[in-house]
C-alpha cells in the first residue's frame, strides 16, 4: 500500500525558513517523480514543485522560484521541501504527491497524496 | 486568480448527471491532452479521478468521465450519488514557466 506522510509544518515568522519532509513507502520511490502541492485555507490547489526520480530534474512554480528548494533522499525514501524567505501568502497545507508514471512519465498527474502538513507564516 | 476557469458550484439530484467545465487557453488545455481531474472531500487529500483528458485510474467508477473540446475540458458524473458531493479541481500541463496549473475548484452539491 502506497503511503505518504508529511511532517515539518508549523508556525514561522515572515522571512523565516522551514523544511518539510515526506516519508514514503509501498512503492519503488526512486523510479517516480515526486511533487509538492499546496492549498491555502479555504482556497484551491496550487502546484509548487516537482523533482524527477533521480533527483537531477526539478521544476518550480514562479511564485516560489528562488525561495524554495525541492530535494530527495532515495536511500531513505524521503522527499523534502526547503522553504526560505517565507511570506504570509505561503500559508497553506502542503501536500506531497506521487507522479503517476514510471521513470518520470506523466509526472504532472498525482495519483497518491499525503494528508498534508500545515505551514502558517505570521508574526 | 487561477489559470483555469471552473464554475464555483454545481448541483444535481441523486441519479442525475452533471458536467463541470474547465476553460483554459491554447497554452494549456487546448495545447495538450494532459488534463486531469481531482476530487477532494472536506478535510481530506485530493484524489485523482481522471487523467489524460479521459482515462480513469484503476478503481475509479465509470460514472466519472472526461472530455475536451478546444480550450475547454469537462468532467461528467453520471448517476449522482451522495458520496460524490465534494470539491472538484481540473489541472493541466502548460507551456508557461509554471508547468502545472489548477482550476479554482467547483463545489458539487448533491441535493
Amino acid at each position: 500500500e502506497v503511503q505518504l506522510l508529511e511532517s515539518g509544518g508549523g508556525l514561522v515568522q515572515p522571512g523565516g525558513s522551514l523544511r518539510l519532509s515526506c516519508a514514503d513507502s509501498g512503492f519503488t520511490f526512486s523510479t517516480y517523480a515526486m511533487s509538492w502541492v499546496r492549498q491555502a485555507p479555504g482556497k484551491g490547489l496550487e502546484w509548487v514543485s516537482t523533482i524527477g526520480g533521480g533527483g537531477s530534474r526539478t521544476y518550480y512554480a514562479d511564485s516560489v522560484k528562488g525561495r524554495f528548494t525541492i530535494s530527495r533522499d532515495n536511500s531513505k525514501n524521503t522527499l523534502f521541501l526547503q522553504m526560505n524567505s517565507l511570506r504570509a501568502e505561503d500559508t497553506a497545507v502542503y501536500y506531497c504527491a506521487k507522479g503517476r508514471g514510471l521513470l518520470n512519465a506523466q509526472w504532472y498527474y498525482f495519483d497518491y497524496w499525503g494528508q498534508g502538513t500545515l505551514v502558517t507564516v505570521s508574526s | 486568480q487561477s489559470a483555469l476557469t471552473q464554475p464555483a458550484s454545481v448541483s444535481g439530484s441523486p441519479g442525475q448527471s452533471i458536467t463541470i467545465s474547465c476553460t483554459g487557453t491554447s497554452s494549456d488545455v487546448g495545447g495538450y491532452n494532459y488534463v486531469s481531474w481531482y476530487q477532494q472531500h472536506p478535510g481530506k487529500a485530493p484524489k485523482l479521478m481522471i487523467y489524460e483528458v479521459s482515462d480513469r485510474p484503476s478503481g475509479i467508477s465509470n460514472r466519472f468521465s472526461g472530455s475536451k473540446s478546444g480550450n475547454t475540458a469537462s468532467l461528467t458524473i453520471s448517476g449522482l450519488q451522495a458520496e460524490d458531493e465534494a470539491d472538484y479541481y481540473c489541472s493541466s500541463y502548460t507551456s508557461s514557466s509554471t508547468p502545472v496549473v489548477f482550476g479554482g475548484g467547483t463545489k458539487l452539491t448533491v441535493l
